[in-house]
C-alpha cells in the first residue's frame, strides 16, 4: 500500500457520460498530480495541484477538470466521454521536499 | 515534442545477465532523474534516482548512469531476475523539490527476464 488511494479501481461507462475519479494523497503530502496512461502513450501529465491551488496544466482536455479540496483529496472530472478517453488514470502525491512521486494504483476507465 | 525518450519499447534478457535500459532527454534544464518500475494493474513505484551533479548512483542490483553531455541516462540491473520483469519509466524534472515540481516521463520500456 503506497498510501495514495484512488477510487474506483475500475469504471465502465458509455460515451457522452460524465465520471469522477477520486484521489486521497499520502498523509501530509500537499501536492497531487494526475496522469493518464493510454496504450503506447506513456504517462501523460494532466494537472498538478498544491495545497488546493492549481500549479500546472499539461495535456488536459477542456472536457476534463480537477480540483483539490481543503482536506487535500482531489477529484478528476471527465465529461462528454469519448472512446479515446479509455485509459488508466493515475494520481500521485509528493511531499514538499521529496524528489519523486508516490503513485496510487490507478483507475481503469473504459468507455463503451 | 517528447522531452524524455525511451526508444526501446521492449527488452528481453536471460536471468542472471545484465539488463540495460536507456533514456534520452532533450531539455538541458532537467537536473534530476528518476526510474520507476510498474507491474500490471499497479501504479508505478520509485526505483532509483540521480542528481545532475553526479554521474552514477548505485542501489544494490540497480545502477543509474548519467551522461549530461550526451543527455543520456541508463539503468543497469545486475544480475537480472524474473521478478524484475515490468515496465520501466524514465522521468526527469527541472526543479528540485518545491511546490512547482513536475516530472516528465518517457513512454516506458517493457523488460522481460526469462528464467
Amino acid at each position: 500500500d503506497s498510501g495514495v488511494t484512488q477510487t474506483p479501481k475500475h469504471l465502465i461507462t458509455a460515451t457522452g457520460q460524465r465520471v469522477t475519479l477520486r484521489c486521497s494523497p499520502r498523509s501530509g503530502d500537499l501536492s497531487v498530480y494526475w496522469y493518464q496512461q493510454s496504450l503506447d502513450q506513456g504517462l501523460q501529465f494532466l494537472i498538478h495541484y498544491y495545497n488546493g491551488e492549481e500549479r500546472a496544466k499539461g495535456n488536459i482536455l477542456e472536457r476534463f477538470s480537477a480540483q483539490q479540496f481543503p482536506d487535500l483529496h482531489s477529484e478528476l472530472n471527465l465529461s462528454s466521454l469519448e472512446l479515446g478517453d479509455s485509459a488508466l488514470y493515475f494520481c500521485a502525491s509528493k511531499a514538499v521536499f521529496d524528489y519523486g512521486y508516490t503513485f496510487g494504483s490507478g483507475t481503469r476507465l473504459t468507455v463503451v | 515534442d517528447q522531452q524524455v525518450k525511451q526508444n526501446s519499447p521492449s527488452l528481453s534478457v536471460q536471468e542472471g545477465r545484465i539488463s540495460i535500459l536507456n533514456c534520452d532527454y532533450t531539455n538541458s534544464m532537467f537536473d534530476y532523474f528518476l526510474w520507476y518500475k510498474k507491474y500490471p494493474a499497479e501504479g508505478p513505484t520509485f526505483l532509483i534516482s540521480i542528481s545532475s551533479i553526479k554521474d552514477k548512483n548505485e542501489d544494490g542490483r540497480f545502477t543509474v548512469f548519467l551522461n549530461k553531455s550526451a543527455k543520456h541516462l541508463s539503468l543497469h540491473i545486475v544480475p537480472s531476475q524474473p521478478g524484475d520483469s515490468a515496465v520501466y519509466f524514465c522521468a526527469a524534472s527541472e526543479e528540485s523539490g518545491g511546490s512547482n515540481y513536475k516530472l516528465t516521463f518517457g513512454k516506458g520500456t517493457l523488460l522481460t527476464v526469462n528464467p
